[in-house]
């Protein structure tokens, strides 16, 4: 398996735009998760879901912030409009369960908002 | 609310010495995992804890969780600069909340 997919690597924006990451989790796996890391906040879970559900969407910042998991092989998160606050890299994860396995993180997406 | 704390935040350490950090949680948690971070990359998942008062080792590395599993901590033996990173806590909590811990920064000087 090619692990956890992520497009684009690197996204380079401008204030108001939006702004659209997509992921692909390992086949089979039942769990998505997505993360923000920054230095200031560290790493912040924003969103999961379970068998394409939202389970916990308490991380998402403001109504700015949405995601959705059409498909079990499929997810992505939407920025509009987009802030220079948002810049951060976003990571995808996906796992088997929540209770007995491990994440399997994507290598990110670089977002930039000018 | 629940939050997941990790201290210390930094650790420098010359290669050789031994380091710890320590996994916080307000609330009981009902495993314990931890993840690697090497700059530049992504988390890598280490190891998972269940069970109150387990401990787990791997090579050099060694990691218990509390006995009220509520805390939890790494211990890395002789560090070498392959250590070198970021080392999170992350864990499930409350109404199907999962946790990730503000992370602890290791450097290791040769």
């Amino acid at each position: 398996d090619a692990g956890v997919i992520q497009s684009p690597r690197h996204e380079v924006t401008e204030m108001g735009q939006e702004v659209t990451l997509r992921c692909k989790p390992i086949s089979g796996h039942d769990y998505l998760f997505w993360y923000r890391q920054t230095m200031m906040r560290g790493l912040e879970l924003l969103i999961y879901f379970n068998n394409n559900v939202p389970i916990d969407d308490s991380g998402m910042p403001e109504d700015r912030f949405s995601a959705k998991m059409p498909n079990a092989s499929f997810s992505t998160l939407k920025i509009q409009p987009s802030e220079p606050r948002d810049s951060a890299v976003y990571f995808c994860a996906s796992s088997l369960g929540v209770l007995v396995d491990e994440q399997f993180f994507g290598p990110g997406t670089r977002l930039t908002v000018l | 609310g629940q939050q997941v704390m990790q201290i210390p935040q930094y650790q420098h350490v010359q290669e050789g010495e031994d380091f710890t950090t320590y996994c916080n949680s307000s609330t009981t948690l009902s495993n314990i995992q931890w993840y690697k971070q090497r700059p530049g990359g992504h988390p890598v998942f280490l190891i998972q804890l269940v069970k109150s008062g387990e401990v787990k080792k791997q090579k050099r590395l060694t990691f218990q969780f509390g006995e009220a599993k509520k805390n939890s901590s790494l211990h890395i033996t002789a560090t070498q600069t392959t250590d070198v990173g970021t080392y999170f806590c992350a864990g499930l909590g409350n109404f199907n909340k999962f946790y990730f811990g503000s992370g602890t920064k290791l450097n290791v000087k040769p």
